[in-house]
């Protein structure tokens, strides 16, 4: 399958301030991408969907303003927690999908940690 | 609203023992069920998937079993070992729209030896 990367992997902050995720596909080119969030031993759970140059689709109870994404190529997305709060600590996951259900590929997630 | 259902929460098998979990799904629009592991810390990664209009499909030791009138399907991992240890997700989609992924509740499989 392609290879998603994410950056940073884990990441501590302190309350208030703003947190950068970048997702990179590296082989492979996608135009929708998928954010999940996944809480301690808990399942993954959308966040947002968005297309090359569009903008993003959030699910119900995700603040668009507090969660930014910029779905800037076919090749890279980026989430920003804007004011991030403890509350917010989690593993956020990232994915990338082709043409089809068949090719969606999942990112090797990102922990932040916010003090 | 769980779509997609998914049991046990946590399971024990001996090595060599076979390890199955179980899920259910409501919208019958799902035509598309992956199944992912997923090892602490890191990203899901995709198991094996079937469509609806198969009743099994099996890739190695693991086996999706499929039935589309009671809107379950399962997964067996044959000959479990402890390099299996990890938390399944039992997952559907559907074609339309953006085809997003909907994740079970997950099962944390542990093989012991």
């Amino acid at each position: 399958g392609a290879v998603v990367s994410q950056h940073p992997s884990w990441v501590i902050c302190k309350s208030g301030t703003s947190v950068k995720i970048e997702c990179r596909s590296l082989d492979f080119q996608a135009t929708t991408m998928f954010w999940y969030r996944q809480f301690p031993k808990q399942s993954l759970m959308l966040m947002a969907t968005s297309n090359e140059g569009s903008k993003a689709t959030y699910e119900q109870g995700v603040e668009k303003d507090k969660f930014l994404i910029n779905h800037a190529s076919l090749t890279l997305s980026t989430l920003t927690v804007t004011s991030a709060h403890p509350e917010d600590s989690s593993f956020y996951i990232c994915s990338f999908r082709g043409t089809s259900q068949e090719t969606q590929y999942f990112g090797p997630g990102t922990r932040l940690l916010v003090l | 609203q769980q779509q997609v259902k998914q049991s046990p929460q946590s399971l024990i098998v001996q090595k060599g023992g076979i390890s199955i979990i179980n899920c259910a799904y409501e919208n019958t629009a799902f035509d598309y069920f992956p199944w992912y592991q997923q090892f602490p810390g890191k990203g899901p990664a995709l198991l094996i998937a079937i469509r609806p209009d198969v009743s099994e499909k099996k890739e190695g030791r693991f086996t999706i079993s499929f039935n589309k009138s009671a809107k379950q399907f399962s997964l067996h991992i044959m000959d479990s070992q402890p390099g299996d240890s990890a938390t399944y997700f039992c997952a559907a989609s559907h074609s339309g729209g953006y085809q997003k992924v909907t994740f079970g509740t997950g099962t944390k499989l542990q093989v012991i030896p």
